[in-house]
């Protein structure tokens, strides 16, 4: 089994300041986890994704994820925000083997940035 | 390459009435989920479809909602006698159906029942 909890359904921060969105997983296997982003009114766009090679992932956009297998996290972080980063981010989890390929998707955070 | 693609992208229909909408998944890819999204919320697994198997339905939430794939290209999801509950936006994703299993997304059909 497997699920994935988002701490914080909402965050606000100031254009130019730090991002850090927070993802928690908990899985029977060795996980894949991705993020994903929802800009309004779009589909989802694959950020970036662990699978068990390096730990600190780089994706698109300037947005980076570490994962820590001890605290089993896997935050999203973003050294400085910009207006077009608003929108709603899924962190996701999936077993990297077995036959089971159903994605968990956590409740999402949605992410304001302020001028 | 083209990505997932979904018609219509926007419906609205009345309660009672059936509605079929379409997804494509990107070519080659064996894997298809169909997910519903409603308002502020997150995504609700309804169906997978991977090669010939048989599909996983267990996210279907009533008997009204069904869907149909033709090998390895196009799906239909069809909600009969819709209610206004079933509005919603229906998202399709494929993936290659191989681990990781990362799943690329179609826009999506925003469903209207009014």
């Amino acid at each position: 089994a497997q699920s994935v909890t988002q701490l914080d359904s909402h965050v606000s921060v100031s254009e130019g300041t730090p991002v850090l969105l927070r993802c928690n997983y908990s899985s029977s296997y060795s996980p894949s986890l991705f993020w994903y982003v929802q800009h309004p009114n779009k589909g989802l766009q694959l950020l970036l994704k662990y699978t068990s090679a390096a730990t600190l992932v780089k994706g698109i956009n300037g947005f980076e994820a570490e994962f820590k297998k001890s605290e089993t996290s896997f935050h999203l972080t973003k050294p400085s925000a910009h207006m077009s980063d608003a929108a709603e981010y899924f962190c996701v989890v999936s077993p990297i083997t077995g036959t089971a390929s159903k994605l968990t998707f956590g409740t999402g955070t949605r992410l304001q940035v302020t001028l | 390459g083209a990505g997932v693609s979904q018609s219509p992208s926007n419906k609205v229909t009345e309660k009672g009435k059936d509605v079929e909408l379409r997804c494509d998944p990107i070519s080659g890819h064996t894997a298809l989920y169909w997910y519903r999204q409603r308002l502020g919320q997150g995504l609700e697994f309804l169906i997978y479809f991977q090669g010939n198997s048989a599909p996983d339905k267990s996210g279907l939430p009533s008997d009204r909602f069904s869907a149909e794939r033709t090998g390895e290209s196009v799906s239909t999801l069809t909600i009969q006698r819709t209610q206004q509950e079933d509005s919603a936006v229906y998202l399709c994703a494929s993936s290659t159906g191989l681990a990781p299993y990362e799943q690329y997304f179609g826009p999506g059909t925003r469903l209207t029942v009014t």
